[in-house]
């Protein structure tokens, strides 16, 4: 499974745009690219998933270049509700065998007012 | 849909006690994991089933561990003779074969 390098921490301001960058070296042909967020006492919940270029959905962006060795999560006008640990994870996303999450340690993203 | 549910969302019990967590996951989802988050840390992989089967285990999955999901529906993780290493957030996930996977609220185990 190809391990990701994240910031430990990130602080912005309310309105900001916030961009986080993943680092997956060792991604395979296969793997997508996932992130997750992540408040405390909850489960993780899912943000957006791509493979290649750009995805973008009604909570962020996500910017992959084409070598595909890192990703960026866009978080437009954040607001102090998106405080949150953010993870990104690289694996296979195809039916057919069990694809077990590998989360690393994440970024724990503060949006200060 | 309501989303993962799990069951207790907190447990305290006394190191040597058995402890049992459940998972009800979104319908028609065949898809269930279990993981286990320490605090500062990302969850990790303990266990994957299939509709009823097992399909994968962790080498974190101890012989004190055992997850079963007898209809293919909700699931069960038992942990014998806790310890206090055993302190830690369970949480339960379920997916379509799309594997996009959706997490429930967890169980906070505290071991005394």
């Amino acid at each position: 499974l190809a391990k990701t390098t994240q910031p430990i921490s990130m602080d912005s301001y309310e309105g900001q745009e916030v961009n986080i960058t993943c680092s997956h070296n060792n991604i395979a042909t296969n793997d997508y690219i996932t992130w997750y967020q992540q408040f405390p006492s909850q489960g993780p919940r899912f943000i957006i998933q791509g493979y290649k270029t750009k995805v973008t959905n009604e909570v962020a962006s996500l910017f992959i270049p084409a070598d595909r060795k890192s990703s960026t999560l866009s978080l437009p006008r954040v607001s102090l509700s998106d405080t949150a640990v953010y993870y990104c994870l690289v694996g296979a996303s195809s039916s057919g065998s069990a694809r077990q999450l590998t989360f690393g340690s994440g970024t724990q993203l503060t949006v200060l007012p | 849909d309501t989303g993962v549910s799990q069951n207790p969302r907190h447990k305290i019990t006394k190191r040597g006690q058995n402890v049992t967590f459940r998972c009800d996951p979104i319908s028609e989802h065949n898809r269930l994991y279990w993981y286990r988050q320490t605090l500062g840390q990302g969850p990790e992989f303990l266990t994957y089933f299939q509709n009823e089967a097992q399909l994968e285990k962790s080498r974190l999955l101890s012989d004190r561990f055992s997850a079963e999901r007898p209809k293919g529906s909700f699931s069960t993780l038992e942990i014998q003779r806790t310890e206090q290493g055993d302190s830690a957030m369970y949480l339960c996930a379920s997916s379509k074969s799309t594997d996009t996977q959706y997490f429930g609220p967890g169980t906070r185990l505290t071991v005394l």
